[in-house]
Order: C-alpha cells, then structure tokens, then sequence
C-alpha cells in the first residue's frame, strides 16, 4: 500500500506570507505527527494528533504555526507571516496506534520549505 | 528533558568492514528506540525498532541493541556496501507519543 506522502514537495514563499503543507498518512493510521528538520540537525517534535484532535502541540515554536486534521485523515501545518528561521524540511509521521512500545513511526519525503 | 547524542556525526569506511554507530540518551524512561536511515533530500526509512523491555533487533545485515539503564544503544553494520551510505539517525520515545532524534552519524562506504 502507499506510505505518507507529503505535497507540496518543495514550497519557496516569501517572509511574511501564509503557507500550508499537507501530509496524507497511510490508511488506517490513527496517529499522525509533524516534525521539523533544520539543516544538519535531527528532526525535532511539533504537533501530534490522535484521530482528529491535537493530542500534543507542545512543539509549536509560536502562534504562527498551526495545524488541523478535520477528518481524522489528512492534516494541514499552516504557517502565518513565515520568516526565514522557518526555512526547514517538514516532516510527517503516522503510525498505527498510540502508547506502545511496538509502535513505529513511518515517515514522508517531507516538504522542503524556503522563506526568502 | 531528553537529549539523544550520536557519536560520530560522520565517519568513512571501505567498503566490506563491519562498522558500529552509537547513539547515548539521557533518560532511561523510554518506550522504545529506533534506528532510522535517511538518504540526502529524503525522508526517514524506519530500520530497527526495539521495545523498553527488549535488548536487541536484528535485520539482515543490521543488529540493534539497547541497554536502557545505561542509556545506550549501537548500530551494528555487517559487511557494508556502498548502498548503506547515508545518514543514520537514533530516535527514542518517551513517556510523550514524539520521537526525540539525534543529529545523526553520516556514513560513507568507499568502494
């Protein structure tokens, strides 16, 4: 079956413009996470949604960022008034469940995201 | 806060040698540890994947192993080929559903 996938797969905007990313998880996948990649960095934790609830935000740098999954399936980051510290790849994950050790995490390609 | 650290962040190897990545994680309280492989301008391809109460996991030519009171694990690599060149990233979950990544070691295999 199709893994995550993540469009667009390469966003150039400029500082101070609205963008959104979206991530389609793998069928069936309750869990679904947003990370961000810095250059030369490990992915760091931004927003996890059990169904379609945020479950965990704590990750969100500020109010600029938010992100939705109306229906349980596919979720938007929304990006207000960019700056060029948000120049980073945007990850997704999803997994099958939540809260056991068993659980893996598959990810997207990500969305390689500059702000000029 | 956890805090992961992968040692080294790069190294070379010709091709054929057995080669061991490490990764250290400053809180033992994990639900369990994985190894990811990512491939320059892609995303993270899971590896291995081994539970708080498990020790090792093995795959092919990988094995995993974990000692969680310690706050280690190691990557071990059989007879690499050029094709394992990548960057191989170590990831544990904790109490929280996220992943806390490394920044990684960057693996070269020299034909």
């Amino acid at each position: 079956g199709a893994g995550v996938s993540q469009t667009p797969s390469n966003k150039v905007t400029e500082k101070g413009k609205y963008v959104e990313l979206r991530c389609d998880p793998i069928s069936g996948h309750t869990a679904l996470y947003w990370y961000r990649q810095s250059l030369g960095q490990g992915p760091e934790f931004l927003i996890y949604f059990q169904g379609t609830g945020a479950a965990d935000d704590s990750g969100l740098p500020n109010d600029r960022f938010f992100a939705v999954r109306p229906e349980g399936s596919v979720s938007t980051l929304k990006i207000q008034r960019t700056e060029r510290g948000d120049s980073a790849v945007y990850l997704c994950a999803s997994s099958l469940t939540r809260g056991t050790s068993a659980d893996t995490q598959y990810f997207g390609p990500g969305t390689r995201l500059t702000v000029l | 806060k956890q805090e992961v650290t992968q040692i080294p962040a790069a190294l070379s190897v010709p091709e054929g040698e057995n080669l061991v990545l490490n990764c250290s994680f400053t809180d033992s309280a994990i639900y369990n540890l994985q190894w990811f492989r990512q491939d320059p301008g892609k995303g993270l391809t899971s590896l291995l994947l081994i539970q708080s109460s498990q020790r090792e996991q093995t795959s092919g030519r990988l094995n995993a192993s974990l000692d969680k009171s310690s706050g280690r694990s190691t990557l071990y690599i059989a007879a690499s080929q050029p094709g394992d060149s990548a960057t191989y990233l170590c990831a544990v979950k904790t109490g929280a559903n996220n992943l806390f990544f490394g920044t990684g070691t960057r693996l070269t295999v020299i034909p």
